[in-house]
């Protein structure tokens, strides 16, 4: 959707290594949220914000931590890169649920 | 607690055929309901919702649902599936409040043979 965009789409990084994903939207929509995809788990919430600088944790939220300065930008970081962290990383955006959520493209992470 | 179970992993059916997905919530309230589609290697894109009203909704691509409140389930189903429907399918339920949040089934897989 073009009012949603991840940033980078893949990437490639080694254990250990501190990584930043961004989620950047222009629909000025309140709520933010990153989700992880996995075979056989589908998407599990990590973190969500429902405004700036309001943030909480989701149901695998060990490992990452977020930030949201800007009402456009929620960023992703994994503190310490593992290979359990490798998935496919979506952000969503809603100006409220019963919208249901937009999704971007998704960026392909791979912890070596 | 939310949750949402799609009972079938993997379905096939035939191009043309009828089809029917399954999903079964669980939510202390009256929720929104969601089905949400993924092409592979592509974002989830909004099928259809329900969250208030008539109970058998219409979505995009031909889709529909229905909410059956006494059987906690939101099934999704087209007449005549066509070779381009082939993908993974969510339901999800979520219901307001302060985060908002959406919960996801994990997804069935349906396959389409010619």
């Amino acid at each position: 959707d073009a009012g949603i965009t991840q940033s980078p789409r893949h990437k490639v990084t080694e254990t250990g290594t501190p990584v930043t994903l961004r989620c950047h939207q222009t629909e000025n929509h309140r709520y933010m949220y990153w989700y992880r995809q996995d075979p056989g788990h589908g998407l599990r919430l990590i973190h969500y914000s429902y405004g700036v600088k309001d943030t909480d944790k989701g149901e695998v939220s060990d490992g990452y931590s977020v930030s949201r300065s800007k009402t456009e930008d929620f960023l992703l970081t994994l503190e310490s890169a593992t290979s359990s962290q490798t998935s496919v990383y979506f952000c969503a955006i809603t100006r409220g649920a019963n919208y249901g959520y937009t999704f971007g493209s998704g960026t392909r992470l791979t912890v070596v | 607690a939310q949750s949402v179970t799609q009972p079938d992993i993997h379905i096939t059916v035939s191009e043309g055929a009828s089809l029917e997905l399954r999903c079964n919530y669980s939510y202390g309230a009256t929720p929104y309901l969601f089905w949400y589609v993924q092409s592979p290697g592509q974002g989830l894109q909004l099928l259809l919702k329900y969250f208030s009203g008539d109970t058998l909704v219409q979505g995009i691509k031909g889709f529909e649902a229905e909410f059956k409140r006494s059987q906690s389930s939101f099934n999704l189903r087209k007449p005549s599936v066509h070779w381009s429907d082939a993908a993974e399918y969510f339901c999800a339920v979520g219901g307001g409040g302060r985060d908002d949040k959406i919960i996801f089934g994990k997804g069935t897989r349906l396959h389409i043979l010619p």
